[in-house]
């Protein structure tokens, strides 16, 4: 049981390269979210899923986009990077039942030149 | 739509004393409510929440939180800090209830603990 799983770790992209951040649990956990961390700004929602074909915006979606085609993946997807981009995302997943509350990945921190 | 405020954003303290950090939320329905520490370039880490029964929950490290619903606060408080102690604090919230809630956070609150 890996719990939630982010790859890379680190990376950095130049101005207007795309990427795919990654983001999987092995707990069967329906729901899964996105985030970004920036100094002073907490953590902000960026995208969500309900479930397997289910995604929804956040507080700050713009220049990223989303998919869900399986209940274990949740692909973070930049376009065409930019330096505002530059931040530390953290993925997790929500745990129902008696333990409700959230799983986070170890994060992946993003350096966009 | 919910919110949460964390009233500051740094906090100094000295060793063995006490301390409070506070967090207050907006939402018109009934909400979970969370604390996690981050250390410096590390994840997040729980050290309480509240879903519902006792207004008074505790966590690791020492750390205890109430939630107040007149006045929407969820307080974290210990009664001595270490050294250790030194990190980021970040409230959250959940709404539920009705529509699926999403983890809203606070901007944290950095705890320095001073000898």
């Amino acid at each position: 049981n890996a719990g939630v799983t982010q790859t890379p770790k680190f990376q950095v992209l130049k101005t207007g390269q795309s990427m795919t951040l990654q983001c999987a649990q092995d707990m069967n956990h329906e729901y899964m979210s996105w985030y970004r961390q920036d100094p002073g700004m907490g953590l902000r929602l960026i995208h969500y899923s309900v479930g397997a074909g289910i995604t929804d915006q956040g507080e700050v979606p713009n220049g990223y986009n989303v998919s869900r085609s399986t209940t274990e993946d949740f692909p973070l997807r930049l376009l065409s990077a930019a330096p505002s981009q530059t931040s530390v995302y953290f993925c997790a997943s929500r745990r129902t039942g008696n333990n409700y509350g959230y799983t986070f990945g170890s994060g992946t921190r993003l350096t966009v030149v | 739509a919910q919110s949460v405020t964390q009233l500051d954003s740094q906090v100094p303290v000295f060793e063995e004393a006490p301390v409070e950090l506070r967090c207050n939320y907006s939402s018109s329905v009934s909400v979970y409510l969370f604390w996690y520490v981050q250390y410096p370039n590390q994840g997040l880490q729980l050290l309480l929440k509240y879903l519902s029964g006792s207004t008074l929950v505790k966590g690791i490290n020492g750390f205890e939180a109430e939630f107040n619903k007149s006045q929407t606060s969820f307080h974290l408080r210990k009664p001595s800090v270490h050294i250790s102690d030194t990190a980021e604090y970040f409230c959250a919230v959940e709404n539920y209830g009705g529509s699926q809630g999403n983890l809203i956070f606070g901007k944290g609150t950095k705890l320095s603990v001073k000898p």
